[in-house]
């Protein structure tokens, strides 16, 4: 199973760039890095995926090196609203492998006025 | 279109009796997954079915069962309920069970156990 690490908690200040990043050393060919947000009380929103190289989207920007032995959520100019729990998800998400998603304690990231 | 959707949204039981969670996914998605996760830790995955049929079983004990209806709604029972089943229950959906699907998730169901 695809472990991840990243750390347990941030802080930024608001109009920042934030760049969050997940080790996982033992990712597997077909596994594919997801990120989710989390605000309290609520359930995970997906924010990014990504295979390998650079993905962007209209909320975040997800690096991905060469060997995807890591990778690196960056949140541009974030606000207070952005406070939540990040996780990194890395996975096969191929028939009934969800219980290969390990859902690990996330990164807090607190954004400060 | 309507997002993941879960009922009750909280709910209070005493030990040793039963519940029953209920799961409506997004339209046209037809994987549902069920997740447990106690504050301040991550979701723990409990069960995922496709078609109807279970495609996958987390480290749960056998008090735990669900299952998936022909709308591909589901529901999550839990028997002879325990102190430590209190925690936020998460349903999360996607169109199958390819590789880069994210899932969608529901905002849960708080379960709280006296």
């Amino acid at each position: 199973l695809a472990k991840t690490t990243q750390p347990i908690s941030m802080d930024s200040y608001e109009g920042q760039e934030v760049n969050i990043t997940c080790s996982h050393n033992n990712i597997a060919t077909n596994d594919y890095i997801t990120w989710y947000q989390q605000f309290p009380s609520q359930g995970p929103r997906f924010i990014i995926q990504g295979y390998k190289t650079k993905v962007t989207n209209e909320v975040a920007s997800l690096f991905i090196p060469a060997d995807r032995k890591s990778s690196t959520l960056s949140l541009p100019r974030v606000s207070l609203s952005d406070t939540a729990v990040y996780y990194c998800l890395v996975g096969d998400r191929g028939a009934g492998n969800n219980r290969k998603l390990i859902w690990g304690l996330g990164t807090s990231l607190a954004v400060n006025p | 279109d309507a997002g993941v959707t879960q009922s009750p949204t909280h709910l209070i039981k005493t030990r040793g009796q039963q519940v029953t969670l209920r799961c409506s996914p997004i339209s046209g998605h037809k994987s549902v997954s069920w997740y447990q996760q106690v504050l301040g830790q991550g979701p723990q995955f409990i069960f995922q079915y496709y078609e109807k049929e279970e495609r996958g079983r987390g480290n749960f004990p056998d008090r735990f069962s669900a299952r998936q209806f022909p709308n591909y709604s589901s529901e999550l029972n839990v028997n002879a309920l325990l102190l430590g089943d209190s925690a936020l229950y998460l349903c999360a959906s996607s169109p199958g069970t390819a590789h880069n699907q994210p899932q969608h998730f529901g905002d849960g169901t708080r379960l709280s156990i006296l």
